[in-house]
């Protein structure tokens, strides 16, 4: 089984500070992790993907994300905070168990920037 | 190139209504899923497909109906909608039914049950 939980439900920043989100994650088998945004009233956009490659996973517009397994953690982070990043997180697992494609979604962080 | 398009944006129902959440896709994804998103619950999956013709239950599909007759479509239907079932709807694509294969989503449809 498959499970994922996000650490914080807000986290608060100011605008040029450093960003953290944390997303710690259960499964048996080797598994898939994403991290998806969603500004206000849209749709889920994909962050970045960990697929057993790299465990440092670069995304777009400056995020990036280091799979530990030993810690089984997937912490999203970027150096320098904008404006614009202000919107919902989500941490999402995903693996082979059950032989469907279910994926698991956490309950999201909400980032705010301060200016 | 669209991507995932959902229709209507907003919509608002009484007690006992019926109703189809449309959901088209144009990148030729073989997975489609419908999902719900209320406050502090993240995502919660309702329904998905794994290619034309075929449909299985997700999370929570009490209360709503499926089909996938093309690849491109996948509507939802809410049979006998409820106050509970109040909540924004996404629907959710992928080019492979694989667990590995990111979702593409939709804008939404906000749905209210009064």
């Amino acid at each position: 089984a498959q499970s994922v939980t996000q650490l914080d439900s807000h986290v608060s920043v100011s605008e040029g500070t450093p960003v953290l989100l944390r997303c710690n994650y259960s499964s048996s088998y080797s598994p898939s992790l994403f991290w998806y945004v969603q500004h206000p009233n849209k749709g889920l956009q994909l962050l970045l993907k960990y697929t057993s490659a790299a465990t440092l996973v670069k995304g777009i517009n400056g995020f990036e994300a280091e799979f530990k397994k030993s810690e089984t953690s997937f912490h999203l982070t970027k150096p320098s905070a904008h404006m614009s990043d202000a919107a919902e997180y989500f941490c999402v697992v995903s693996d082979r168990s059950g032989g469907s494609y279910i994926p698991t979604f956490g309950r999201g962080t909400s980032l705010i920037v301060h200016p | 190139n669209a991507g995932v398009t959902q229709t209507p944006k907003f919509q608002v129902l009484k007690t006992g209504q019926s109703m189809t959440l449309q959901c088209a896709q144009d990148m030729n994804h073989e997975y489609m899923s419908w999902y719900r998103q209320d406050p502090g619950m993240g995502l919660r999956l309702i329904h998905y497909s794994v290619g034309a013709g075929i449909t299985d239950q997700g999370e929570v599909p009490n209360g709503y109906n499926v089909s996938r007759s093309t690849t491109e479509d996948f509507p939802l239907r809410l049979l006998s909608a409820a106050p509970s079932q109040t909540s924004v709807y996404f629907c959710a694509s992928s080019y492979r039914a694989a667990y590995n294969s990111p979702l593409h989503f939709g804008n939404g449809t906000r749905l209210t049950v009064t």
